[in-house]
């Protein structure tokens, strides 16, 4: 059975960095094909797609926020951590950590989801 | 950027209605597309991928078609768990999704 959590700062200050931690279990990312994505979601508002990446470290990043992102994996932990640099309020979102299987990168299995709230 | 346009972005619907929603990209996708359902404060769930395939457990009133940068995700039966938000999502290059689908109960 596949489960993910998100973790992390519930609030942060504008200019700060959001730091959020996916724990997984039910798959390892030292399996071929697999990946984990983060998605957030703003409130009352659609899904937007932020990062993703796979088991073999390759990594991909929305072209509108590639500057800001930055996503990791720690395979011994069972973790994916996405920074997102320089906060604005405009972050504030519930961000969501997803799994990728076979390498195509749609969110088969999600995460509950965490809300982080951008203000001074 | 890859663009997709769902529409409409609100749906009124009585239980047993058979109905459908429409995404458009703004380019070919290969048919590299997903369906999700999402009520309100959950997670988005999987219904469909590569544009008609359906996911394990997801019932059969679900359908996913698609004819050039158009898909379609029609829903046969309407059930009253169907009631909920839907997003279609590309992934032919980094995902982006539709605006989404409000299904609300006529």
């Amino acid at each position: 059975q596949i489960t993910l959590k998100e973790s992390g700062p519930t609030l942060v200050k504008p200019t700060q960095t959001l730091t959020l931690t996916c724990t997984f279990s039910g798959f390892s990312l030292t399996t071929v094909g697999e990946g984990v994505a983060w998605i957030r979601q703003p409130p009352g508002k659609a899904l937007e797609w932020l990062a993703h990446m796979y088991w073999n470290d390759d990594k991909r990043y929305s072209p509108s926020l590639r500057s800001r992102l930055t996503i990791t994996k720690d395979t011994s932990k069972n973790q994916v951590v996405l920074t997102v640099t320089n906060m604005d309020p405009d972050d504030t979102a519930t961000y969501f950590c997803a799994h990728i299987r076979d390498s195509y990168a749609y969110g088969s299995y999600w995460g509950q989801g965490t809300l982080v709230a951008v203000s001074s | 950027d890859i663009q997709m346009t769902q529409s409409p972005s609100t749906l009124s619907a009585s239980v047993g209605d058979r109905l459908t929603i429409t995404c458009r990209a703004s380019q070919s996708i290969n048919n590299w597309l997903a369906w999700y359902q999402q009520k309100p404060g959950k997670a988005p769930k999987l219904l469909i991928y590569k544009a008609s395939t359906l996911e394990s457990g997801v019932p059969s009133r679900f359908s996913g078609s698609a004819s050039g940068t158009e898909f379609t995700l029609t829903i046969s039966c309407l059930q009253p768990d169907d009631f909920a938000t839907y997003y279609c999502q590309q992934y032919n290059t980094i995902g982006t999704f539709g605006q989404g689908t409000k299904l609300e109960i006529k």
